[in-house]
């Protein structure tokens, strides 16, 4: 356990569903990472936090995609009008800010199944 | 665009015997190199990191070796065991806008270690 939780682990919803994933990061981690791994592949960026601010969302694969982070505790991450596509593994990872290079600790991911 | 490449075939090893993981980037120059580990189904956990001015980082039977020049990391498994069968990836994290040195990964290298 690396103490960043993700919930649901895993989400099975009909295509057109909204759906939304909740990332709990390690409490003193000013930054959060969201990120999307399809099976053969490492993961892919989509988006960070440092504190509440979102400083990156460029990457957020379209306009069905949000993120946020209230008061820069918690994030979720939004896909509307789910796709067939978006079946894969949403991870969520948190780390310190102020330290180069600062390692990345992940949670175990929520799959996502759309049917 | 960046690109970060690892080998897409998986490395079959025996036990005892040394692993080697290559990892190659271009279009970019991080400042450090990340590598993880991550086992079916879960999240990519942190292993080590190398500066860009260190040539070389060693942990237990751990060995990360970084070459700006070549463009390219190296990981070592010595003395490998069953237990070490996993998927391995690098992550390069260069100065992006704003200093966010984002962990970006490759598709990541599978492991088998035979006994």
């Amino acid at each position: 356990d690396t103490g960043v939780s993700q919930d649901p682990r895993h989400k099975i919803t009909k295509r057109g569903q909204n759906v939304t994933f909740r990332c709990d990061p390690i409490s003193e981690h000013n930054r959060l990472y969201w990120y999307r791994q399809t099976l053969g592949q490492g993961p892919e960026f989509l988006t960070y936090f440092q504190n509440e601010a979102q400083l990156e969302k460029s990457r957020l694969l379209s306009d069905r995609f949000s993120a946020e982070r209230p008061k820069g505790s918690f994030s979720t991450l939004e896909i509307q009008r789910t796709e067939q596509g978006d079946s894969a593994m949403y991870l969520c990872a948190s780390s310190r800010i102020g330290q180069g290079g600062a390692e990345a600790f992940f949670g175990q991911g929520t799959r996502l199944t759309v049917v | 665009s960046q690109k970060i490449e690892q080998n897409s075939e998986a490395l079959n090893i025996q036990e005892g015997k040394t692993a080697t993981l290559t990892c190659n980037y271009t279009n970019y120059s991080p400042a450090y190199l990340q590598w993880y580990r991550q086992d079916p189904g879960r999240g990519p956990v942190f292993l080590l990191l190398i500066r860009e001015n260190e040539k070389e980082k060693r942990k237990e039977r751990l060995k990360v070796t970084f070459d700006t020049t070549l463009k390219q990391s190296l990981f070592h498994i010595t003395a490998s065991q069953p237990a070490d069968s996993a998927t391995y990836l690098c992550a390069p994290l260069g100065e992006g806008s704003g200093g966010s040195y984002i962990p970006t990964f490759g598709r990541g290298t599978s492991l088998i270690v035979h006994p």
